[in-house]
């Protein structure tokens, strides 16, 4: 049963501390999303690769935020440095087609709280 | 303080009732839409879609319904059961854009 895999479930860090979520997509999924869920804004797109290529991160803050593939089973989203504000829950969500229409398989999420 | 969140809409039934939760979309190029089930502490699953050149398609126990004259998505369950309670998220695509989510039905399952 493919599922797509997220590193690690849950993470408490202090404010200043670097945090690096980890995906594992599908194989032989080509596109890669990232979405951050909180109370306040519901689900939230804040990056996508499609072949390993960022297409869209206008989502992200910038200053802080980096999202990559270094390769085609692995996508990391990193924060750095953390603050409280950034506690929320990210998914990852994997998809395949050329042509917007794939269906997107999320994962587990990683529950990220900064104190 | 007292925090403050998303205000869920909150669709209570009866087991064994039929559920419809509805959706009203934003953009009306939109030509693709997806129904996802949240369970608590899961990611969004997966439930059905639709093209906007249908306006009925049936899965297992699920119907959605494509009314684009008003903008509107419907997610009908059958013989609703426990296990159906989770939050329902519809989102919707316009061509290569990536998808864009609702704020979420909360349904709740009354045994």
């Amino acid at each position: 049963d493919a599922r797509v895999t997220q590193t690690p479930r849950d993470k408490v860090t202090e404010m200043g501390q670097e945090v690096t979520m980890r995906c594992q997509p599908i194989l032989g999924h080509n596109t890669v999303f990232w979405y951050r869920q909180t109370m306040m804004q519901g689900l939230e797109l804040l990056a996508y690769f499609r072949n390993r290529a960022p297409l869209d991160d206008s989502g992200m803050p910038k200053d802080r935020f980096s999202a990559e593939m270094p390769d085609a089973t692995l996508a990391t989203l990193k924060i750095q440095p953390s603050e409280p504000r950034d506690s929320a829950v990210y998914f990852c969500a994997s998809g395949w087609g050329t042509g917007g229409r794939e269906t997107q398989y999320f994962g587990p999420g990683t529950r990220l709280l900064v104190l | 303080g007292e925090s403050v969140g998303l205000h869920l809409p909150t669709l209570s039934v009866q087991e064994g009732d039929n559920s419809i939760i509805n959706c009203a979309y934003s953009n009306s190029a939109s030509d693709y839409f997806i129904w996802y089930k949240q369970e608590s502490g899961k990611g969004p699953q997966f439930i059905i879609d639709i093209r906007s050149n249908m306006d009925k398609r049936q899965g297992q126990r699920v119907t959605v319904l494509l009314n684009k004259t008003v903008k509107h998505l419907s997610l009908q369950i059958a013989a609703t059961q426990p296990g159906d309670s989770a939050v329902y998220f519809c989102a919707e695509r316009f061509g290569n854009t990536p998808l864009v989510f609702g704020k979420g039905t909360r349904l709740s399952v009354i045994a």
